[in-house]
């Protein structure tokens, strides 16, 4: 199994629209979350942290499920400037490394 | 001012040629990492090393060895190229060596061999 798994998409959504995607990861005992965006032929960006109780930067929303293993992104009133790969990161509890899943794509359409 | 620095941005090289890649962070960060990323899209670490210790992934083939002269570089050495190897090569940097806060990568070298 892989340590963190992702639909790969794509979502195609309107602007304006809301589209929400999960991943899963394997170890349950990881303690740090992240989304990640990666646009085309560039590198990684930090977009937010995920902590326990959830939580809103403004347009996106991150929800942590411990029990179900798995993280969500929520965006709401999608943009154009939104289109691109959301990488799920999750911390290896063997040696603090992150491990990073192969992302979900995102492509808001007008 | 680019917080993490690589270079090149692209490199094209024959089969069994040896080549390197640089990277620079100016965070003041004290951990740093390699990363390559595949056409399959999964980024898969490399290396990672912080002043203490160097820690080798070990699926890496040991035609792979990253040099550090010092905590703000950690250059790419590669030799005998192969065809598997073309990916693209991130560098990324961190405060401590927990992931904790996150990684801050640098823009990529886009390795071609042919």
């Amino acid at each position: 199994r892989k340590e963190v798994e992702q639909d790969p998409g794509p979502f195609n959504v309107p602007e304006g629209a809301t589209v929400a995607f999960n991943c899963t990861y394997s170890n349950s005992a990881s303690q740090s979350f992240f989304w990640y965006r990666q646009d085309c032929r560039k590198e990684p960006k930090l977009l937010m942290s995920v902590y326990s109780s959830g939580n809103e930067d403004g347009r996106f929303t991150a929800q942590l499920n411990r029990a179900s293993q798995y993280i969500s992104l929520l965006i709401r009133d999608s943009k154009l400037s939104d289109s691109a790969t959301y990488l799920c990161v999750v911390n290896r509890p063997e040696d603090y490394k992150l491990s990073f899943g192969a992302g979900t794509t995102v492509t808001v359409r007008a | 001012d680019t917080a993490v620095s690589q270079t090149p941005k692209y490199l094209v090289t024959q089969m069994g040629n040896d080549k390197s890649i640089k990277c620079e962070q100016n965070l003041g960060h004290d951990t740093m990492y390699w990363y390559k990323q595949d056409s399959k899209k999964f980024l898969k670490i490399m290396f990672s090393y912080n002043n203490k210790e160097l820690i080798i992934n070990e699926t890496v083939p040991n035609r792979f060895s990253p040099k550090s002269p010092d905590k703000a570089h950690l250059n790419l050495h590669i030799n005998s190229l192969e065809l598997g190897d073309s990916a693209v090569y991130f560098c990324a940097s961190s405060q401590g060596d927990t992931g904790v806060y996150g990684y801050t990568f640098g823009s990529g070298t886009r390795l071609t061999v042919v």
